[in-house]
């Protein structure tokens, strides 16, 4: 089964500056999916920003972006600019050509003004 | 329009006694999931359905049996309920290709 590493529990930043947060995945699949979830108190899940792993270009949503290295498998995520409303629990999750989704254990981020 | 909705939001019980929640999805989804996450935040899936059809069943107590009456809701039915069933448990669904969404999670306490 595939697995989705998140090595920091937790991370914090300051408001304004630019924080990654490292996801890595095991898989022997070529096709496959994969996002970054974000998680605030409301506990809402709302997704931040999605990979196609056949597309060789980072994707990037506004401040968010990814830094997509498929051969090493890892799947990052750069928040710009970070903002108070960015504090949030981040979740990296992979999903299969045979439609599973794998999470990995989150990452709570903390924004410090 | 609410893609996703559960209901209810928060489910206070006591031990023993059987509860349900329900899930719907107004996406047009195939498929629909049911996940639990602890007072870690792990996110563990439960239950996955693909038009109508269980497709995955993890290591899930049997007291825990999803129904699907169509495609456009999944519900979550708990028998003889215990105190480590306190969790938050989510649905979602997704198309075929791409991400899932999310309901706004049911907070189960169990007393």
């Amino acid at each position: 089964a595939q697995t989705v590493t998140q090595s920091q529990p937790e991370m914090s930043v300051q408001e304004a500056e630019t924080v990654t947060l490292s996801c890595t995945y095991d898989t022997s699949e070529s096709d496959y999916y994969l996002f970054w979830y974000k998680q605030p108190p409301s506990r809402q899940m709302i997704l931040v920003i999605r990979q196609e792993a056949y597309k060789q270009q980072n994707a990037t949503e506004n401040r968010f972006s990814v830094n997509f290295q498929k051969a090493a498998k890892s799947f990052s995520l750069k928040i710009s600019d970070s903002q108070l409303g960015d504090a949030a629990m981040y979740f990296c999750a992979y999903r299969s050509a045979g439609n599973q989704f794998y999470f990995g254990t989150g990452t709570s981020l903390t924004v410090i003004p | 329009d609410t893609a996703v909705s559960q209901t209810p939001k928060y489910l206070v019980t006591q031990m023993g006694n059987d509860k349900s929640i329900k899930c719907e999805q107004n996406l047009g989804h195939d498929t629909m999931y049911w996940y639990k996450q602890d007072s870690k935040k792990f996110l563990k899936i439960m239950f996955s359905y693909n038009n109508k059809e269980l497709i995955i069943n993890e290591t899930v107590p049997n007291r825990f049996s999803p129904k699907s009456p169509d495609k456009a809701h999944l519900n979550l039915h708990i028998n003889s309920l215990e105190l480590g069933d306190s969790a938050v448990y989510f649905c979602a669904s997704s198309p075929p290709l791409g991400e899932q969404y999310f309901g706004p999670g049911t907070r189960l306490t169990v007393t």
